[in-house]
């Protein structure tokens, strides 16, 4: 059974520092690709971050772009995202997703985690 | 970069109804078009990947259709369990993986 579980969640103030991890288990990890995307409370879906089964390249949206890192260890099967800088506005549940393609094809989130919450306030 | 909006933003309708949301992107994402449910508390799920491909495990009442711009998810014959919010998303575009701003389906 594919399982992803986020860890790492919590409250820091802004301009603080945050890093969350996703274990990943019941596939092998490291021929996929994965994500991460957010949704801040009672609002929709951003992507944040995508990185390929090999950890490159690297993607990032234009709102976390220089603040944000994602990385990952095949080793232990865990997915990243370190996260710098922090603003109010980056208050959100944290999924990470796995894709099933890692070049050029219909990419899609087929497996989500339960998601971490981040809470940036002072 | 490519904006998708989702009409209507929110829909009342019973069990047994047939239901379709629809999607609209900014410029054409040929069929690069996810379709995704989310219950509240809950993680999205893959409902329709490629504009009309059945993910695994999905009910055959979901479908999906459309290409170039114009999308649609229809729910054949809505049940319970149907009663969520749905997404859309784009992936033509490498890093640009819009989301729609989600139809909440709602109970009449």
């Amino acid at each position: 059974e594919v399982q992803l579980m986020e860890s790492g969640g919590g409250l820091v103030q802004p301009g603080g520092s945050l890093r969350l991890s996703c274990a990943a288990s019941g596939f092998t990890f490291n021929t996929y690709s994965m994500h991460w995307v957010r949704q801040a409370p009672g609002k929709g879906l951003e992507w944040v971050s995508y990185i390929t089964s090999r950890s490159s390249p690297m993607y990032y949206a234009d709102s976390v772009k220089g603040r944000f890192t994602v990385s990952r260890d095949n080793a232990k099967n865990s997915l990243y995202l370190q996260m710098n800088s922090l603003r109010d506005e980056d208050t959100a549940v944290y999924y990470c997703a796995r894709d099933p393609i890692n070049n050029y094809g219909f990419h899609r989130f087929d497996y989500w985690g339960q998601g971490a919450l981040v809470t940036v306030s002072s | 970069d490519i904006q998708m909006t989702q009409s209507p933003s929110s829909l009342s309708a019973s069990v047994g109804d047939r239901v379709t949301i629809t999607c609209r992107a900014s410029q054409s994402i040929s069929s690069y078009l996810n379709w995704y449910q989310q219950k509240p508390g809950k993680a999205p799920k893959l409902l329709i990947y490629a504009a009309s491909s059945l993910e695994s495990g999905v009910p055959a009442r979901f479908s999906g259709s459309g290409s170039g711009t114009h999308f649609a998810l229809t729910i054949s014959s809505l049940q319970p369990g149907d009663f969520a919010t749905y997404y859309c998303q784009q992936s033509y575009r490498t890093a640009q993986y819009t989301f729609g701003q989600g139809t909440k389906l709602e109970i009449k």
